[in-house]
């Protein structure tokens, strides 16, 4: 079967960085995707990695790995306003997103 | 660039009664449409995919009788959820795809429609 894992939850401190993981298992890979998601709110658009390494965009930065099923989004810098959920979401050969349950990032002064 | 709309954000009906969601993809021409349900804590669901002029992909589980989908031309697409039930309250999502600028194979989100049926 298809499957995204990243963790449920993470904890950080305002000004400092943070990496959410998301390993994946599908059947055929078209792309990587990362969203952000305010409570009661649809998702935001991020970054999308399709080739292996680090994509940076201001603050936030992706990677990804494809031999390992992996990527990371990297969130330097961290804001109070970050603290949301994080979705990894990941494009199979049929072209259908297939979803992690998302990461809500605790953010503490 | 890439903005997507969703009306209304927020209905109240009674059990028994039909509601219509409508998703419009505002500065872009979206091929594929993609209609999602998700419930509180819980991951997006995808109901549906739809291109401009055919019929709707439901996946396994989602009845097509009861969510009806609509996608006439390349910027709206609608949902009626038909008959609907206490149980059919969520928070309904659409996206949509096509040639919005970012990467081709983006979803563009809208707002979101929360439905309560009473």
């Amino acid at each position: 079967g298809q499957n995204i894992d990243q963790p449920t939850e993470m904890t950080a401190t305002e000004g400092a960085i943070v990496q959410i993981n998301c390993t994946y298992q599908t059947s055929g890979f078209n792309g990587l995707f990362w969203y952000q998601q305010h409570a009661g709110e649809a998702p935001t658009f991020l970054s999308y990695n399709v080739l292996d390494g680090l994509e940076e965009k201001g603050r936030f930065s992706s990677f990804l790995s494809r031999s390992k099923g992996y990527s990371y989004l990297l969130l330097k810098e961290l804001q109070m306003k970050d603290s949301v959920s994080y979705l990894c979401a990941v494009m199979d050969s049929n072209y259908q997103l297939i979803w992690g349950a998302g990461t809500k990032l605790i953010i503490k002064p | 660039g890439a903005v997507v709309s969703q009306h209304p954000s927020r209905v109240i009906c009674k059990s028994g009664t039909s509601v219509k969601i409508e998703c419009r993809s505002l500065d872009f021409q979206a091929t594929t449409m993609f209609w999602y349900r998700q419930f509180p804590k819980q991951s997006l669901m995808l109901m549906a995919t739809s291109n401009e002029g055919s019929k709707a992909t439901y996946e396994q589980g989602v009845e097509k009788d009861k969510f009806l989908i609509n996608h006439a031309s390349l910027t709206l697409s609608t949902l009626t959820v038909t008959s609907a039930h206490p149980e059919d309250s969520s928070f309904y999502i659409c996206s949509a795809r096509g040639l919005a600028g970012g990467p081709a194979e983006t979803q563009y989100f809208g707002p979101g429609t929360r439905l309560l049926v009473l």
